[in-house]
């Protein structure tokens, strides 16, 4: 039984393309967030949402539109593909706010050409 | 700005060895600070998270502590095993924003 799900677990492709990815959690917890790890492994935080509202948007390109149909879902749709957006994407819950434990996916390794 | 660093970068140690990680962070205006295990190609587990006002907390063979007012951390692994073998991250959380600000890491190896 996994508790945060990603997919897909891979995606390779070319730049300039649209792309999504997706995340469910069955823990019941109502804020959901995603992470970007770069080739760095500097792990960053780009977008959370709480009971389907937006609560934190980071500094991030409006190419990156998230989307929360209900609260155990949180997807993540990326617009015209550029290289600098290869990187690992993580996403994570927490019961009720950021200043619970979080719980992470096993992230979407994302690689543009 | 709050800035989290780990020290240091990457660490080996035998095994059976007890060790510690550092983390420091420059605001002490934070909520929380987690300790977080990464294995290769895996996501984040949580392995304790100390509130602000306690001091320290403990699971198993890990101890963290928090000294807010100098902006330390530290996770201490008794009797290492190569089971330990991950990268470390702390994490603290911003009063004035919620967010989670993570340090880069410690790579830890430990030899059999």
């Amino acid at each position: 039984d996994t508790a945060v799900s990603q997919t897909p677990k891979y995606l390779v492709t070319q730049m300039g393309n649209d792309k999504s990815i997706k995340c469910e959690q069955n823990l019941g917890h109502d804020t959901m967030y995603w992470y970007k790890q770069d080739s760095k492994k500097f792990l960053k935080i780009m977008f959370s949402y709480n009971n389907k509202e937006l609560i934190i948007n980071e500094t991030v390109p409006n190419r990156f539109s998230p989307k929360s149909p209900d609260k155990a879902h949180l997807n993540l749709h990326i617009n015209s593909l550029e290289l600098g957006d290869s990187a690992v994407y993580f996403c994570a819950s927490s019961p009720r706010t950021s200043q619970e434990t979080q719980y992470f996916g096993p992230g979407t390794r994302l690689l543009v050409l | 700005k709050q800035e989290v660093t780990q020290i240091p970068a990457a660490l080996s140690v035998p095994e059976g060895e007890n060790l510690v990680l550092n983390c420091s962070f420059t605001d002490s205006a934070i909520y929380n600070l987690q300790w977080f295990r990464q294995d290769p190609g895996k996501g984040l587990t949580s392995l304790l998270l100390i509130q602000s006002s306690q001091r320290e907390q403990t699971s198993g063979r890990l101890n963290a502590s928090l000294d807010k007012s100098s902006g330390r951390s530290t996770l201490y692994i008794a009797a290492s095993q190569p089971g330990d073998s991950a990268t470390y991250l702390c994490a603290v959380g911003r009063n004035r924003d919620d967010k989670i600000i993570f340090g880069k890491g410690t790579r830890l190896h430990i030899l059999p």
